[in-house]
């Protein structure tokens, strides 16, 4: 079956300190993988993929396909990055369907 | 250039009526997809549009039905409402759907009374 877990509803962190969000995955194709990020009263958007492979906001991820994960890091957390965070999986070539992940909600205290 | 657009964004209707929402995607995107959310199953797929077809199809009853128009602007009909209708609608637009990039609507709130 085709799922995303992202196993912590909340978490919480200081400024400053490092922040890992844990997305693990089940699919027995080829995934492509996606964060999607929601800030307060603003729609979700993607934040990065596993194929661009780029650091957005100071984010990166990494698809490890043998542990079936796709964690989000930052090594230093800032108060802008509260919000609700998403894991998401695409089959390659599917077809408009993405798997999301309950989410987590980061907050960033000062 | 203009995001996703969503109409209504708030509707209340009563168990047994017909709601009818509307999506507007960014222009030039040709695959338009549905989610519904909600607080005990987060985000579900409902279905996705391409070229005025239906190409996907989530897990989700009859009543659910959606179309698309030659312009690529979609509408999703529940027919028969039931409490558990009560959600955030979500559309999502992309050029070619699949993999890239879907950008999101700000959603439309049903609640069904």
């Amino acid at each position: 079956a085709q799922r995303v877990t992202q196993p912590e509803k909340l978490l919480s962190v200081f400024k400053g300190a490092p922040v890992e969000l844990k997305c693990n995955y089940s699919y027995s194709g080829s995934p492509e993988l996606f964060w999607y990020v929601q800030y307060s009263r603003q729609r979700l958007q993607l934040l990065l993929r596993h194929i661009s492979r780029e650091s957005i906001k100071g984010f990166t991820a990494d698809l490890n396909k043998g542990e079936t994960s796709f964690h989000l890091k930052k090594p230093f957390a800032q108060e802008e990055d509260s919000a609700m965070y998403y894991c998401a999986l695409s089959g390659v070539g599917s077809q408009g369907n993405l798997i999301f992940g309950k989410g987590t909600k980061l907050s960033v205290k000062p | 250039k203009a995001g996703v657009t969503q109409t209504p964004r708030y509707l209340i209707k009563t168990r047994g009526q017909q709601v009818t929402l509307s999506c507007s995607p960014i222009s030039g995107h040709r695959s338009v997809s549905w989610y519904q959310q909600t607080p005990g199953q987060g985000l579900q797929f409902l279905f996705e549009y391409f070229s005025e077809t239906q190409r996907n199809k989530g897990n989700f009853p009859g009543r659910f039905s959606g179309r698309q128009f030659s312009n690529s602007r979609s509408e999703m009909n529940v027919s028969t409402l039931e409490l558990g209708d009560s959600a955030l609608y979500l559309c999502a637009s992309s050029p070619l759907g699949g993999d890239t990039e879907a950008f999101f609507g700000q959603g439309t709130r049903l609640t069904v009374v």
